[in-house]
């Protein structure tokens, strides 16, 4: 069965510092990868996503996503934080050939970016 | 004016009281879905529907049911409502085209509290 862990319940970053968000998965076959964030009082938006190609995909807002098939992993990064950065992030995995209805969301990922 | 457009927002209600969520998208997407948001569990799919005729149930879908009554509107409902479905309600939807490898819109969400 698939899985998607999201290991961490909150990142707390400094501005201007490098952030990471951490996302491992459990999949049979190339997954397909998402990012989602989710600011407060909104629904979820669309940042990224990794299908195919080449393994770093570059994503709205600055955002930045590595997949790594061998560690099975597909961690948000982003160089220099910003406090508008603060929200909930998730990753969410499926396996190719489904529809939307096989999509796996994590837990969520808080992130807090300090003045 | 927002894409996917969910009403209520914000509904507190008493235990055993019929609820209905709506939902309504501008997007001319075919497929729709609801899921439902718990802290610490990300999101989990109560039902989806891919056409007008076509319902089917999700990872969640028991104490709800849903009506897609055109293509750009896709209700949920609890019949009888209970405290454990107290949870932040998100409907979101996906072009039939693009589906396979595109991204998932989402409404803002409804906030139910089950008293």
């Amino acid at each position: 069965a698939q899985s998607v862990a999201q290991p961490e319940d909150q990142v707390n970053v400094a501005e201007g510092n490098p952030l990471t968000v951490k996302c491992t998965y459990s999949v049979s076959g190339n997954p397909y990868l998402f990012w989602y964030v989710q600011y407060p009082n909104r629904g979820l938006q669309f940042l990224l996503k990794y299908i195919t190609g080449d393994n770093l995909v570059k994503g709205s807002y600055g955002f930045e996503a590595e997949f790594n098939k061998s560690q099975t992993s597909f961690h948000l990064k982003k160089p220099s934080a910003l406090v508008s950065d603060s929200a909930l992030y998730f990753c969410a995995v499926r396996a190719p050939g489904g529809g939307y209805n096989k999509l796996i969301f994590g837990a969520g990922t808080r992130l807090a970016v300090h003045p | 004016d927002a894409d996917v457009t969910q009403t209520p927002r914000n509904r507190i209600t008493k235990t055993g009281k019929r609820i209905m969520l709506e939902c309504s998208q501008t997007k001319g997407h075919d497929r729709m879905y609801w899921y439902r948001q718990d802290p610490g569990l990300g999101l989990r799919l109560i039902y989806y529907s891919f056409d007008v005729k076509d319902i089917n149930k999700g990872e969640i879908s028991d104490g709800y049911s849903v009506s897609r009554q055109a293509q750009a509107k896709f209700s949920l409902s609890l019949e009888s409502a209970i405290p454990n479905q107290t949870a932040l309600y998100f409907c979101a939807t996906s072009d039939l085209g693009t589906g396979k490898t595109g991204e998932l819109f989402f409404g803002e969400g409804s906030r139910l509290t089950v008293l």
